[in-house]
């Protein structure tokens, strides 16, 4: 069982429409981030909250941090084919430097 | 440099041969870490480092992992006598701070070992 559940593993949608991912867990974390990786490269940071009830928005791309910040979400609206890609949730439990990633959700916007 | 810079991209060895892994982290950033990507995406932490001093080296495989970042020189994660289930993609990313909360990590584009 991994510290921080993503869902959904897999998600395909058309171009135009909305989704939501989801990171779970019943720790509590410090901060977390979230990545988008690519085929072939690393992770690239798409955004860090710290705040519990925090909100972040970044052009169609909605973050948002759990009151109890143990869960986080990520909303795209009207999504596009330049979207595609793996998205990962990554978490500071406070307890050493490391970050703790979700299993990620791959997601793919059809044109 | 702005980008993290990791050599080669791809590395095949034989089961039981050495392989090295190569890591130029951003000018200025003090912490250096090590992640393992299997299959399934799961990324699995190895060690980390500040500035040329271990860390946390929690998720090392001691036997035969080993890992360096010396001042001037590409950090550097070696395996020995690599095993079939070592295949994976290796990581290093940098951070200007301990547990890049505010700042995040910077992410290689990864090396790929495949174990045969």
């Amino acid at each position: 069982t991994q510290l921080l559940e993503q869902s959904p593993q897999f998600l395909s949608i058309q171009e135009g429409e909305n989704l939501t991912v989801y990171c779970n867990s019943s720790s509590v974390f410090s901060s977390l981030q979230w990545y988008r990786q690519e085929p072939g490269e690393g992770p690239v940071l798409l955004v860090t909250v710290v705040t519990g009830g925090e909100v972040k928005k970044l052009k169609r791309l909605t973050f948002q941090f759990g009151d109890a910040r143990k869960d986080s979400s990520l909303h795209i609206t009207a999504a596009q084919p330049g979207d595609t890609g793996l998205y990962l949730c990554a978490g500071d439990l406070g307890a050493g430097n490391m970050l703790t990633f979700g299993g990620g959700t791959r997601l793919m916007v059809k044109p | 440099g702005e980008e993290v810079a990791q050599t080669p991209k791809h590395l095949v060895r034989g089961e039981g041969q050495k392989a090295k892994l190569y890591c130029a982290p951003i000018k200025g950033h003090s912490y250096v870490f090590w992640y393992q990507q299997v299959l399934k995406n799961e990324f699995k932490f190895l060690i980390s480092f500040q500035n040329e001093n271990v860390f946390d080296e929690t998720g090392m495989p001691k036997e035969r992992f080993s890992a360096k970042c010396l001042p001037n020189s590409p950090c550097s994660l070696e395996i020995q006598a690599t095993k079939l289930e070592d295949s994976a993609v290796y990581f290093c990313a940098s951070s200007q701070e301990r547990q890049g909360a505010s700042y995040g990590y910077t992410f290689g584009s990864g090396t790929r070992l495949t174990v045969v």
